[in-house]
């Protein structure tokens, strides 16, 4: 059964800092992994798709990793602002079926002023 | 292009009552799937369906909850006899096809039951 961990469960950083979170899945065996941002009383908002065939993926000041073999992404913020503070939520797809995603429970980033 | 479109987006219900949350999908978007969150929980997973069609249920609870794609109109997760464990955010996504593509999440659609 396929686990997603993320860590932190909560971050606060001051603005302007470059800062990474971090997810990790158990079973490597995964089709793609989405990044998504979701704010307090709001839908997902998707950040970057990395398919299991590539390394990374960069959109504006994000960045995302794919390490599939150990079973670690990580999504690389920089520059951070105000307007960051929101909760991310990994979630892998695995592969032989096109349904499920499986979430991380997020982490929690603050940027203060 | 309108997002995926969820409604309504606050719901109350009370105990033994029915509950009805639609989507509809993005644009062009035939696959449909849909996802609770419980306060203080991840995202799991429910049901994925095309057209017509429930391709995998997996995650769906065996009683009181039934899902529908028509050809016509949007899906709809149907609640029955709602419970208090019930209450949560139930999230449809959409993607063009059936892997390999960006998932995408309407609003969601919080349900209270009292």
């Amino acid at each position: 059964k396929q686990e997603v961990t993320q860590i932190p469960a909560a971050l606060s950083v001051p603005e302007g800092e470059n800062l990474v979170l971090n997810c990790s899945f158990t079973d490597s065996a995964i089709y793609n992994l989405q990044w998504f941002r979701q704010d307090p009383g709001k839908g997902l908002t998707s950040l970057l798709l990395i398919q299991s065939s590539q390394r990374e993926q960069t959109s504006g000041r994000l960045n995302a990793s794919l390490d599939k073999s150990s079973g670690r992404s990580t999504l690389y913020i920089a520059a951070s602002q105000p307007g960051d503070s929101a909760t991310y939520l990994c979630a892998v797809r695995p592969t032989g079926t096109a349904s499920k995603l499986t979430f991380g429970t997020g982490t929690r980033l603050q940027v203060t002023l | 292009n309108a997002g995926v479109m969820q409604n309504p987006r606050h719901l109350v219900r009370r105990r033994g009552q029915e509950a009805r949350l639609r989507c509809s999908p993005m644009k062009g978007h035939s696959h449909v799937y849909w996802y609770r969150q419980l306060p203080e929980e991840g995202l799991k997973f429910m049901v994925y369906l095309q057209k017509e069609n429930i391709i995998d249920e997996s995650g769906m609870p065996k009683e009181r909850f039934s899902a529908e794609f028509p050809k016509e109109g949007p899906s709809i997760l149907r609640i029955q006899q709602v419970v208090r464990g019930d209450s949560a955010a139930y999230f449809c996504a959409s993607s063009l096809t059936g892997s390999g593509n960006t998932i995408y999440f309407g609003e969601g659609s919080w349900l209270t039951v009292v």
